[in-house]
């Protein structure tokens, strides 16, 4: 078993849709927590990071984390034909700080115009 | 004005053979990684370096060998190379070893 679960999709929506995208984890010593975006043939970049439980907003974006049942999501509002990309979850080890990654399998999404 | 490069972009090679992969960042940062990415997209850390110092050292077969000439170069030369190998390799660099990754373009590895 993975230490970090991500639905895959592919997941397709209407342009202006929420989206969601998820991810469990099972290490309780995760303690940052990190969203990527990954366009096709391309690095990931950093979208949003956060270190605590609750909620951190970031324009159209809204990370959430709830530690006690090892749980993050990223929100999309008002989803952009330019939101199309593989989105991964990371997190790392307390003490560690942001080195030692550990990614999900990225859930690939399509906003359709 | 590419912050992380990485050459080649794609590589295409039989079996057996050795080949090596390098990168190179602009932005001053100590820390560099390799990683790989599957064909289900998982992506995995393979090593990192912290001022030409070697920090991380996953459970990678030892053909893979990563080497830091320099703090904005980190090179990976694969040995005998498999099947198994084909993926897609990312260099990424960090400030220091808590700060933002900033990824490269990645190289599309093909091992026929």
């Amino acid at each position: 078993q993975k230490e970090v679960e991500q639905d895959p999709g592919p997941l397709s929506v209407p342009e202006g849709a929420i989206v969601s995208l998820n991810c469990t984890y099972s290490n309780s010593a995760f303690q940052y927590f990190m969203w990527y975006r990954q366009y096709s043939r391309k690095g990931p970049e950093l979208l949003m990071y956060t270190y605590s439980s609750g909620n951190k907003e970031d324009g159209r974006f809204t990370a959430q984390v709830d530690k006690s049942s090892k749980y993050i999501s990223l929100f999309i509002r008002d989803s952009q034909p330019s939101d199309s990309a593989t989105y991964l979850c990371a997190m790392t080890p307390i003490g560690t700080g942001a080195n030692n990654l550990f990614f999900g399998t990225g859930t690939r999404l399509t906003v359709i115009p | 004005d590419t912050a992380v490069s990485q050459t080649p972009k794609y590589l295409v090679t039989q079996m057996g053979n050795d080949k090596s992969i390098k990168c190179e960042q602009n932005l001053g940062h100590d820390t560099m990684y390799w990683y790989k990415q599957d064909s289900k997209k998982f992506l995995k850390i393979m090593f990192s370096y912290n001022n030409k110092e070697l920090i991380i050292n996953e459970t990678v077969p030892n053909r893979f060998s990563p080497k830091s000439p320099d703090k904005a170069h980190l090179n990976l030369h694969i040995n005998s190379l498999e099947l198994g190998d084909s993926a897609v390799y990312f260099c990424a660099s960090s400030q220091d070893t808590t700060d933002t990754q900033y990824f490269g373009p990645g190289t599309r590895l093909t091992v026929l």
